[in-house]
């Protein structure tokens, strides 16, 4: 495979379920993003990992909880979400110094009951 | 603090006509720019950049994006329009302090062209 995968693609789940969105980029890149999609919103950035380690945390709930074993693949683990949680999530990879632009997985459509 | 608007939550246009999806930027300094295009059921696909140099910057599909320092505005347009060109479009922009991840996104903009 190519480019920046996810799974699942979709995911329904209560409000006292775990689960975990999966990302996995081909690109050889070494930075890996979080973004949370809602209609009619900015795209809103979660985490940012640059060769593996937390460069950004923008103030996401601990019910959110990333990891990123290695360059080429991250992970959102969740946790008691709430029904406003429901969004599209995706990842997204680039390299993290210089000009280079982010691309992203095609997103996990997030619904929580 | 950086930050983009796109004023139009949508834009119809006809088939062959051309169409313009407008956007506008603050940011300290000079910009970088991006536009991205998504798809239904799909991620954020980049379509264009300005980093520097010559303010018309071509790009996928045949869209271009114009730089305009004055009006800090980045527009995004095509000569002719395709019916398959109907998806959600993103600015983007970045100063040129930062690293990759300061990038703002704007809330789309939603084109329809239809026959």
């Amino acid at each position: 495979e190519t480019g920046v995968t996810q799974t699942p693609r979709h995911l329904v789940m209560g409000m006292t379920n775990k689960k975990s969105l999966k990302c996995e980029q081909h690109l050889g890149h070494n930075a890996m993003y979080w973004y949370k999609q809602s209609a009619k919103k900015p795209l809103e950035l979660m985490f940012v990992y640059s060769l593996e380690e937390r460069v950004e945390n923008n103030s996401v709930p601990s019910r959110f909880s990333p990891e990123c074993p290695n360059s080429s693949h991250l992970f959102l683990h969740l946790h008691t979400l709430q029904p406003e949680d429901s969004a599209l999530y995706l990842c997204a990879s680039s390299q993290d110094r210089g000009l280079w632009e982010q691309f992203f997985g095609p997103g996990t459509r997030l619904t929580v009951l | 603090a950086q930050s983009v608007a796109q004023p139009e939550d949508q834009v119809n246009v006809a088939e062959g006509n051309p169409l313009t999806v407008k956007c506008t930027y603050s940011v300290s300094g000079n910009p970088y720019l991006f536009w991205y295009v998504q798809y239904p059921n799909r991620g954020l696909q980049f379509l264009l950049k300005y980093i520097t140099g010559d303010n018309l910057v071509k790009g996928s599909y045949g869209f271009e994006a114009e730089f305009n320092k004055s009006q800090t505005s980045f527009h995004l347009k095509k000569p002719s329009a395709l019916v398959s060109d109907s998806a959600l479009y993103f600015c983007a922009v970045r100063d040129r302090t930062g690293t990759a991840s300061k990038l703002s996104f704007g809330t789309g903009t939603r084109l329809q062209v239809t026959l």
